[in-house]
């Protein structure tokens, strides 16, 4: 079974580009969440979506971030025009629907780096 | 709003030694799951232990094991026999039983094994 897979795994933009990231959750999970991770920090919260709904996305920037988990296929989360403070790991982690422990399960990572 | 609090940035040991890693976290909650994630170097969030809130025992998983004060809202990682792979991050989460399922994330504590 495989884990949660990101792509890609390292990112380079320039300034004013736009950056897709994708996760494909765990097999059976139907709950995605985002979270970003600047240098030397602990992860924050950025977005929960359910397959086709966003649940909460009170941790996103109201501006450039957006995030999808359509029917089929990947989460995007998708950063339009991008500056220097968004260079950071971006984390995406599902889990099962709501009713088990609640345990989430993280992928490797995307290292935005905007130059 | 909940937080969580790591106040030791950094922590050392000697190999075969036990280190107690602190976390305090604060909530109006009466339910809710502590997790501790280790971050190596590869990045990769890794789940270290689990805590239910409405469990008096403490959870122990092979060399790892907390101390759950849930009056005091204290969740401490104990590491025994450590090993030069334990060194890592170690992130403290919080998130509630029921409602938003985010987790939230203290900042950290850097482990550096000493053979």
């Amino acid at each position: 079974n495989a884990g949660v897979m990101q792509n890609p795994r390292h990112l380079v933009r320039r300034r004013g580009q736009e950056a897709r990231l994708r996760c494909s959750p765990m097999k059976g999970h139907s709950h995605v969440y985002w979270y970003r991770q600047l240098p030397e920090e602990g992860l924050k919260f950025m977005v929960y979506l359910q397959k086709e709904n966003i649940i909460d996305e009170s941790g996103m920037p109201k501006e450039r971030f957006s995030a999808e988990f359509p029917k089929e296929g990947p989460s995007i989360l998708r950063i339009q025009q991008v500056v220097r403070g968004d260079s950071a790991a971006y984390f995406c982690a599902s889990s099962q629907p709501t009713g088990s422990v609640g345990e989430q399960y993280f992928g490797p990572g995307t290292r935005l780096t905007v130059t | 709003a909940q937080t969580v609090t790591q106040s030791q940035p950094e922590m050392s040991v000697q190999e075969a030694e036990t280190v107690t890693l602190s976390c305090t976290y604060d909530t109006s909650e009466s339910d809710y799951y502590l997790f501790w994630y280790k971050q190596p170097p590869s990045r990769q969030m890794i789940l270290v232990i689990r805590q239910e809130a409405y469990k008096q025992q403490n959870a122990t998983e092979n060399r790892f094991s907390v101390n759950f004060q849930k009056a005091a809202k204290s969740f401490s990682l104990k590491i025994s026999d450590s090993q030069l792979g334990d060194a890592a991050m170690y992130f403290c989460a919080y998130r509630p039983i029921f409602g938003n399922e985010k987790l939230t994330f203290g900042t950290g504590t850097r482990l550096t094994i000493i053979p």
